[in-house]
């Protein structure tokens, strides 16, 4: 059973407009959270990420927030670019897990010019 | 700074043919790792080395094994290869440490007839 879903495979935007990911995970232990993209035939980057002591980190364009209680993460960009087309993977982790991650299976995004 | 380099980009195996993918990096990190990805299940973790030495099993280990060559290098063996082993394999590396990004390489595309 897959402890961390990200139940859309894909999502559509307007260039200018906010790109809302979402990611739910089912394991009370999770106390990191990381967001990665990737472009085809490239590995994944590291984008952005969130402790569980905040529920909020912004990093320019990328904002993520963390709701421990619905045990659910979103990733807003704002505003979404073509440049931002890609496949979002978030991950997470236990802190005393060492640095092992476990991934969602993705969401493709498409910003349409 | 070449990173995180894999080899080869692609390969195609005949069921039960043995094959050895390989990592570099050179970051100087501590811990490596190896991932699967298939479509719809993000990336999962197949073995990992936390430092020079040592190596653990991941959420899918079966079928493989691992050698933590040094610090630079960490490669993945195929003793067997089955059909079901056919999907793009990544290799990562980070400091120690849950906040620590994870660099990844590239990707080698493995199909298995």
């Amino acid at each position: 059973d897959q402890q961390v879903k990200q139940n859309s495979p894909s999502l559509s935007v307007q260039e200018g407009r906010i790109s809302i990911l979402n990611c739910d995970y089912t394991n009370s232990m999770f106390d990191y959270f990381l967001w990665y993209k990737k472009y085809p035939a490239e590995g994944p980057t590291f984008l952005i990420s969130i402790s569980s002591i905040k529920d909020k980190n912004e990093d320019g364009r990328f904002t993520v927030f963390l709701n421990k209680s619905a045990k659910h993460l979103s990733l807003h960009i704002v505003p979404s670019q073509p440049g931002d087309s890609a496949v979002y993977f978030c991950a997470a982790s236990e802190n005393n897990a060492g640095n092992m991650l476990t991934f969602g299976g993705g969401t493709r995004l498409m910003v349409k010019p | 700074n070449a990173g995180v380099t894999q080899t080869p980009k692609f390969q195609v195996l005949k069921t039960g043919q043995s094959m050895t993918l390989q990592c570099a990096q050179d970051m100087n990190h501590n811990s490596m790792y190896w991932y699967r990805q298939d479509p719809g299940m993000g990336l999962r973790l197949i073995y990992y080395s936390a430092s020079e030495g040592t190596t653990d099993k991941g959420e899918v280990p079966n079928g493989y094994n691992v050698s933590r060559l040094n610090k630079r290098e960490f490669s993945l063996r195929l003793e067997s290869a089955a059909p079901s082993q056919t999907s793009v394999y990544f290799c990562a590396s980070s400091e120690q440490g849950v906040s620590y990004e994870q660099y990844f390489g590239p990707g080698t595309r493995l199909t298995v007839t």
